[in-house]
């Protein structure tokens, strides 16, 4: 079956540094990646996503490339900042269609902290 | 900006009662999911439903649970004798036709004692 896995957290940077957050997968077919977002208190939000290899999905300062070759979907930003602190999931969906109906599968979620 | 929404924010209950939980999904979506995370765990999936049947369940979705779209706008989550594991947040999602993307309420705190 499908997978997703993230690199082990938490993660605590301070203010513009660099963020890297790893996520593998493992899937059957040609799926769409994603990376969520969860806020404190708050539900889980899109952050970016991307549907085909080599495809890099963008948003609010953060990227992430499709590599299929690798298997992976890294979240990287430039510069964090305090407000970017929250916990963040990769997920893949084998998409609708098939005997799929988009169902996520989601990796375990990471931690982020970034102080002042 | 449409969004989904889940009552109650928080929820606890007896081992054994029957607990409904409430999600109004963005109006002209089509595609509905409930999945739940178990605190310190991942999210999983539990079931999708389109055109007013599932779709698709996981091994999670066993008899207790059931979901319905009692009035085309509502879509609700019941189990029915809650065990002590079932404590967890539970979030509903929604998508519209041809899309990619899940948009998820802000769950719902289930605590089972």
């Amino acid at each position: 079956g499908n997978s997703v896995t993230q690199m082990e957290g938490p993660v605590t940077l301070s203010e513009e540094a660099f963020l890297t957050i790893n996520c593998t997968y493992t899937a059957t077919g040609y799926p769409s990646l994603f990376w969520y977002v969860q806020y404190p208190g708050e539900g889980l939000q899109l952050l970016l996503k991307a549907t085909k290899a080599d495809d890099k999905g963008s948003n609010k300062g953060f990227e992430a490339t499709y590599r299929k070759e690798t298997t992976s979907f890294h979240l990287e930003k430039g510069s964090v900042q305090v407000s970017d602190s929250a916990v963040y999931f990769c997920a893949l969906s084998e998409g609708a269609g098939g005997t799929s109906y988009g169902k996520l599968t989601f990796g375990q979620g990471t931690i982020l902290t970034v102080h002042p | 900006e449409p969004e989904v929404t889940q009552t109650p924010s928080h929820q606890v209950t007896q081992m054994g009662q029957e607990v409904i939980l409430r999600c109004v999904p963005i109006s002209n979506h089509l595609y509905f999911y409930w999945y739940r995370q178990i605190l310190g765990q991942k999210v999983e999936f539990l079931v999708s439903f389109y055109n007013n049947e599932i779709s698709e369940k996981s091994e999670i979705f066993d008899d207790q649970f059931s979901v319905e779209r009692p009035d085309g706008s509502n879509f609700t989550l019941k189990i029915r004798s809650t065990k002590l594991e079932d404590s967890a947040m539970y979030f509903c999602a929604s998508r519209g036709d041809g899309q990619e993307t899940q948009y998820f309420g802000p769950g719902t705190r289930l605590l089972v004692l």
